[in-house]
């Protein structure tokens, strides 16, 4: 089984700082992808990376970057966090599937 | 431009009767489309693909492309059935994101 791994479940942060939002995954693949996902909103797609060094903007970039420096990690960076950014945050890697790590649910106070 | 519309927010059935969650789509070209559950407090998983016409914990889904709809379906809802619902597609190549609907809550009542 494919292994998505986001670093924390749970984090606050403070408006203005700079965030970042881990994830790793075991199974060599070349395709990842950061979500967001809020109620009622369904999953939005934020960046995307098809290989090492590659991004994608994908729906609603505004306020977040990334950064792919190695195949099995992917990173979000929240430049200068926002109260509306509070979300859940959803990492995914895929071949012929594509397959979800567990969330960070995110509060920026 | 593609798009999932599924159409209910939420859906309260009782436990025995039978369940279809609305999925429409629209998309340039032929898509492959997908069935992601959320169960409490898991992670997003993977249900069903149309490709494979298989049925997972009993539910069914076919791919209608004169009417764009990939509706999922169930004869008979479980209690363990209630969870969060995603319909999602992207393109056949395989290397697009998914795009996804804005997600249906079944719950079943006992």
């Amino acid at each position: 089984d494919v292994k998505v791994t986001q670093s924390s479940r749970y984090l606050v942060k403070r408006t203005g700082e700079k965030v970042f939002l881990e994830c790793v995954q075991d199974m060599d693949h070349e395709n990842m992808f950061w979500y967001r996902q809020d109620p009622g909103l369904g999953l939005r797609l934020i960046y995307f990376s098809y290989d090492v060094k590659m991004k994608e903007k994908g729906d609603i970039p505004e306020g977040y970057s990334v950064s792919r420096e190695k195949k099995e990690r992917f990173s979000l960076i929240l430049e200068s966090a926002s109260t509306n950014q509070t979300s859940m945050y959803l990492c995914a890697s895929s071949s012929a599937t594509v397959d979800f790590g567990d969330g960070t649910r995110l509060s920026i106070l | 431009a593609q798009r999932v519309t599924q159409p209910e927010k939420l859906l309260s059935v009782f436990k025995g009767a039978p369940v279809e969650l609305k999925c429409n789509y629209s998309y340039s070209g032929s898509p492959e489309l997908f069935w992601y559950v959320q169960y409490s407090r898991q992670r997003l998983q993977l249900l069903l693909r149309h490709i494979s016409r298989e049925s997972i914990k009993g539910f069914t889904a076919d791919l209608n492309k004169g009417e764009t709809s990939f509706h999922l379906k169930k004869p008979f809802a479980q209690e363990e059935d209630s969870a969060m619902y995603y319909c999602a597609l992207r393109s056949w190549a395989g290397n697009t994101p998914l795009v996804f609907g804005k997600g249906t809550r079944l719950s079943v009542i006992a």
